[in-house]
């Protein structure tokens, strides 16, 4: 059973359409997140959601934007797709509590705009 | 705010050599310190974690001990496998906000047989 699950695993498109991407878990967590991986390996924190709030959003375009329909479903919707837009995108979640907050990542979606 | 420095790479290490991959971190509090790992063409994964001073981590033979007074957690291990060949990547959580996670850049190992 795969804990953490991207839809989908790659995708190709051109300049100026609207993608979405995928993201479910199955560990009944409370936070999940966005992260976008660059060419160089940076990872950046886009957005995380607990119980389907925001609770940080990092300086993204106002492009992107995160719906989650439920507390285990973390959508990623891409408007006006730019070439700077390719990366992996990853999803993560993690259980919360006081001390912990060890991240599960999902295998990544390979995003290229051309 | 909050930030990670990890040591730059890439690192290439031949097997069954020491392997150190330092990592430094600026944080208000006492965050939890982690340690990822990303295999070729995956996500990450955990690695190890410590939660409070003087903590050690440890994992498939990788250690790393919380150390607030350098406010460091250096990842090592005694003898590295061709099979550790991967991206490292530090990180913290302040536990204050549970969604406020800070990486590092990630340092790229690769280790030849």
């Amino acid at each position: 059973d795969t804990a953490v699950s991207q839809t989908p695993k790659y995708l190709v498109t051109q300049m100026g359409n609207d993608k979405s991407i995928k993201c479910e878990q199955n560990l009944g967590h409370d936070t999940m997140y966005w992260y976008k991986q660059d060419s160089k390996k940076f990872l950046k924190i886009m957005f995380s959601y607990n119980n389907k709030e925001l609770i940080i959003n990092e300086t993204v375009p106002n492009r992107f934007s995160p719906k989650s329909p439920d507390k285990a479903h973390l959508n990623l919707h891409i408007n006006s797709l730019e070439l700077g837009d390719s990366a992996v995108y990853f999803c993560a979640s993690s259980p919360g509590g006081v001390l912990s907050y060890e991240q599960y990542f999902g295998p990544g979606t390979r995003l290229t705009v051309t | 705010g909050n930030s990670v420095t990890q040591m730059e790479g890439p690192v290439t290490l031949s097997e069954e050599a020491f392997l150190t991959i330092n990592c430094t971190y600026t944080a208000t509090g006492y965050p939890s310190l982690f340690w990822y790992v990303q295999y070729p063409g995956e996500g990450l994964q955990l690695l190890l974690k410590a939660t409070k001073a003087d903590d050690k981590g440890s994992n498939k033979g990788f250690e790393a001990t919380y150390r607030k007074e350098t406010t460091s957690f250096h990842l090592e291990k005694g003898s590295v496998q061709v099979s550790d060949s991967a991206v490292y990547f530090c990180a913290l959580t302040p536990r204050a906000n549970a969604g406020k996670s800070t990486f590092g850049d990630g340092t790229t190992l690769t280790v030849k047989p």
